[in-house]
């Protein structure tokens, strides 16, 4: 959806390095995720963002940190790589409310070295 | 504690015939239910949800599926499959029970393969 963007695409780093994801979205959504799938695993929620004062782990967020800059942008670090972060990993947005929908980044496929 | 199953990790059919994705859930209350596809190399798209009312949900590309609370499922159908369906599907659930942050809980995912 072109709506949420992520940068890089695809990136390659080496264990210990330090590495940022960034998100953005245009939809004006107050709420932001960030998901990890491994195959076989689904999708495996790491933080979340309600709004830009309030930051939350999810079920994995050993390893990661997020920075919440702006209502529309929301950033993932892996302070310190490791192999076992390889994966894919998405960015997603929604409205306030339980029924409201999730929009998914078109992913960033890290791999670590 | 929330959970959702998807118990076959491929479903495979052929172009033109009905296909039938399942998914069960468990939740502590009412359930909020939703289906994504993810085509290759590409992020998620919302396909449909179930909230309250009709227990038969119609959403994008022709895709439907049947809310049965007795049974706990949430069943992905499509009356003739395309060749173009062929895609991950994940099942996911929100549970809206007192005191639940609301999160989305994802299944694993399952690969459907339609051939001409």
């Amino acid at each position: 959806d072109a709506d949420v963007t992520q940068t890089p695409r695809n990136r390659i780093t080496k264990t210990g390095k330090r590495i940022m994801l960034e998100c953005s979205q245009t939809k004006g959504h107050d709420r932001m995720y960030w998901y990890r799938q491994d195959p076989g695993l689904g999708l495996r929620l790491i933080y979340y963002s309600f709004d830009v004062k309030d930051i939350n782990k999810g079920e994995i967020s050993d390893g990661y940190s997020v920075s919440r800059q702006a209502q529309a942008k929301f950033s993932l670090s892996l302070e310190s790589a490791i192999p076992n972060q390889t994966a894919l990993y998405f960015c997603a947005t929604s409205g306030g409310g339980n029924s409201e929908t999730q929009y998914f980044g078109p992913g960033t496929r890290l791999l670590v070295l | 504690a929330q959970s959702v199953a998807q118990p076959e990790d491929q479903v495979n059919v052929a172009e033109g015939n009905p296909l039938t994705v399942k998914c069960t859930y468990s939740v502590s209350g009412n359930p909020y239910l939703f289906w994504y596809v993810q085509y290759p190399n590409r992020g998620l798209q919302f396909l449909l949800k179930y909230i309250t009312g009709d227990n038969l949900v119609k959403g994008s590309y022709g895709f439907e599926a049947e809310f049965n609370k007795s049974q706990t499922s949430f069943h992905l159908k499509k009356p003739s499959a395309l060749v173009s369906d062929s895609a991950l599907y994940f099942c996911a659930v929100r549970d809206i029970w007192r005191g639940n942050t609301g999160k989305l809980i994802f299944g694993q995912g399952t690969t459907l393969q339609v051939k001409p």
